[in-house]
């Protein structure tokens, strides 16, 4: 029972071009969402979130976009940079409830 | 002002034995996750701790899995009787309050089982 998506295992993007990462869900019940990315041998790292009251939240070179309708988000990095090479998580979570369902992850490679 | 602390970093077990994790988390943070990796998958919710007590344990195996956040000490993740298939990474992560989606992980543990 997946209930967030991660359907690109990896991604290969060239240096100053944009990276799209898309992330699917299935439950309503999720109200908030938040980027991570993973270094290997390393814990993840909060990149971004966004609420389910907005449709776009933007930190530097990350976008995230929201499409509540869809139940779809995506994560745009622009310009894209050989250290964004990592591996991107989508996660998400309901109300006060503190854990966070994740997805299985993209690989991002950014090639010079 | 260190982060999430995890050790050891890597933990190699017969079948059978017993497999203690630690977190120590963030100065100032009294809630602690433990989340599990399996290969070539997402990370998965085990428990959420506060201090003395087990806030939600819905992702924890009903079996030979335990955790604790005493009042003094690191949070443990304790599993006995290790079999092949708990050989994953165990990630730690902790805030300073609850519903702080954005909290911080540590660098986990690798338990491997033989």
């Amino acid at each position: 029972d997946q209930q967030v998506k991660q359907n690109s295992p990896s991604l290969s993007v060239q240096e100053g071009r944009i990276s799209i990462l898309n992330c699917d869900y299935t439950n309503s019940m999720f109200d908030y969402f938040l980027w991570y990315k993973k270094y290997p041998a390393e814990g993840p790292t909060f990149l971004i979130s966004i609420s389910s009251i907005k449709d776009k939240n933007e930190d530097g070179r990350f976008t995230v976009f929201l499409n509540k309708s869809a139940k779809h988000l995506s994560l745009h990095i622009v310009p894209s940079q050989p250290g964004d090479s990592a591996v991107y998580f989508c996660a998400a979570g309901a109300g006060t409830a503190s854990k966070l369902t994740f997805g299985t992850g993209t690989r991002l490679q950014v090639t010079l | 002002n260190a982060g999430v602390m995890q050790n050891p970093r890597h933990l190699v077990r017969r079948r059978g034995q017993e497999a203690r994790l630690r977190c120590s988390p963030m100065k100032g943070h009294s809630h602690v996750y433990w989340y599990r990796q399996l290969p070539e998958e997402g990370l998965k919710f085990m428990v959420y701790l506060q201090k003395e007590n087990i806030i939600d344990e819905s992702g924890m195996p009903k079996e030979r899995f335990s955790a604790e956040f005493p009042k003094e000490g690191p949070s443990i993740l304790r599993i006995q009787q290790v079999v092949r298939g708990d050989s994953a990474a165990y990630f730690c992560a902790s805030s300073p309050t609850s519903g702080e989606y954005g909290y911080t992980f540590g660098s986990g543990t690798r338990l491997t089982v033989v």
